[in-house]
């Protein structure tokens, strides 16, 4: 079965870039989420996207900014980026409320 | 503001052993809970759902209950095995007029299962 498919892997990127993570939600799944694990921590909810609109705010910095396109997939948009930026972030979809979330792998950033 | 815990932090068993991971909740006004492995560096992987009309749910050798007035719910692992190592996190959905607010996760239970 598909799952929800996060690119790239890996990125390392220096303090003050920019970064962009994508998502490929499971077909059909209307709705996106963004979470951010630190190291040794829980994922903590960043934003969520339903039909291609903003749905939730988390814990998102302004440096940060995502969308969600025609075709459903996301982007994560990171900016002036961080040493304390370095996470693992994942992407989950679900179907409409009350459906489990599905998570991706993740993306682990590391900002050096 | 709805805060999960999680007890214990970490846990670690001979192999065979049934065990239960708590899991505590602040606000009883959820729409549902769901269980999550994850092993390290890796994502999460759901494991089992639970609605807040329902009482428990049951995969396999696993099994959650859910107490939403107590705000508790637990997760029962049936003959444990080493491949049961992982971190087992709960997560719980608010009750929200928007019905789609996103998942509060606790810290998690480290388990090992010592062959």
């Amino acid at each position: 079965a598909a799952g929800v498919i996060q690119s790239p892997r890996h990125l390392i990127k220096e303090k003050r870039e920019t970064a962009t993570l994508k998502c490929y939600p499971i077909p059909r799944h209307d709705t996106v989420y963004w979470y951010q694990q630190g190291p040794g921590q829980d994922p903590q909810f960043l934003i969520s996207f339903y039909e291609k609109m903003q749905s939730d705010k988390g814990s998102i910095p302004d440096r940060f900014s995502a969308q969600q396109f025609s075709d459903y997939h996301s982007e994560l948009n990171m900016s002036s980026l961080e040493l304390g930026d370095s996470a693992l972030y994942f992407c989950a979809s679900s179907l409409p409320t009350g459906s489990p979330l599905h998570f991706g792998n993740g993306t682990r950033l590391t900002v050096t | 503001k709805q805060e999960v815990t999680q007890i214990p932090a970490a846990l670690s068993v001979p192999e065979g052993e049934n065990l239960v991971l708590n899991c505590s909740f602040t606000d009883s006004a959820i729409y549902n809970l769901q269980w999550f492995r994850q092993d390290p560096g890796k994502g999460l992987t759901s494991l089992l759902l639970i609605q807040s009309s329902q009482r428990e749910q049951t995969s396999g050798r696993l099994n959650a209950s859910l107490d939403k007035s107590s705000g508790r719910s637990t997760l029962y692992i049936a003959a444990s095995q080493p491949g049961d190592s992982a971190t087992y996190l709960c997560a719980v959905r608010l009750l929200m007029d928007t019905g789609r607010r996103a998942l509060t996760f606790g810290s998690g239970t480290r388990l090992q299962v010592q062959p």
